[in-house]
């Protein structure tokens, strides 16, 4: 069965404090690594990885898959209140053929302090 | 607001009510998926369509019927759901099945409580 293990599960900081969000995985056929930002309705989509090694980066905001180790992170640089939310990590692999389905991991709640 | 519209966004109805969630995206996207999202929880997937077809179908209680008319709209017809129903329910859909590299792009959803 596919897993996403997302951590820490939350995070309290202040803002101007620089924060990383860890997603790992195991996942048949892995296609893509999705990032997302979730507040109060829709996952606003993030980042999408799918090459290990290549940073992904917008504004204060970057990422970074490392096939090798299953794993991605999240930076964000230079905290606000506006990047309190819920960030989702998804996985992207076969089903079957060129079939394709997320997995999601449980989120991330990041409150950022004034 | 996102490109994809979910309507209503909230709905408060009994068990035994029928009513229908409608998405719709103007996009040209050729999948489309239905999600459920309880309170602190990832949303977990429902149904996938493809080319207006029903491609997956996550073991859904028979009380969830999809429904794809055309490429453009996405509609979920609900009857004799339980309380523990009650959840966001959130629409998606990406430009082509099979593709890996575009992401899933999400309604804001409409917020179900069962009475």
């Amino acid at each position: 069965e596919d897993k996403v293990v997302q951590s820490p599960l939350s995070l309290v900081v202040h803002e101007g404090d620089t924060v990383t969000l860890n997603c790992s995985y195991e996942v048949t056929n892995f296609r893509s690594l999705l990032w997302y930002k979730q507040e109060k309705k829709a996952p606003t989509f993030l980042f999408m990885l799918t090459s290990s090694g290549i940073e992904k980066k917008s504004g204060r905001l970057s990422s970074i898959l490392d096939k090798k180790e299953l794993s991605s992170i999240l930076n964000i640089t230079a905290t606000q209140t506006g990047d309190s939310a819920i960030y989702l990590c998804a996985v992207g692999g076969s089903v079957t053929g060129a079939n394709s389905k997320l997995t999601f991991g449980k989120g991330i709640t990041l409150s950022v302090r004034p | 607001d996102t490109e994809v519209t979910q309507t209503p966004k909230h709905l408060v109805m009994g068990m035994t009510n029928k009513k229908s969630l409608k998405c719709e995206q103007h996009m040209g996207h050729r999948a489309m998926y239905w999600y459920k999202q309880k309170a602190k929880k990832p949303p977990e997937l429902m149904f996938v369509y493809s080319y207006e077809k029903l491609s997956i179908n996550e073991s859904v209680p028979s009380r969830f019927s999809p429904e794809c008319p055309n490429s453009s709209l996405l509609n979920l017809h609900l009857h004799a759901l339980q309380p523990e129903d009650s959840a966001l329910y959130l629409c998606a859909s990406r430009p082509a099945w099979g593709r890996s590299n575009q992401p899933q792009h999400f309604g804001d959803g409409t917020r179900l409580s069962i009475l």
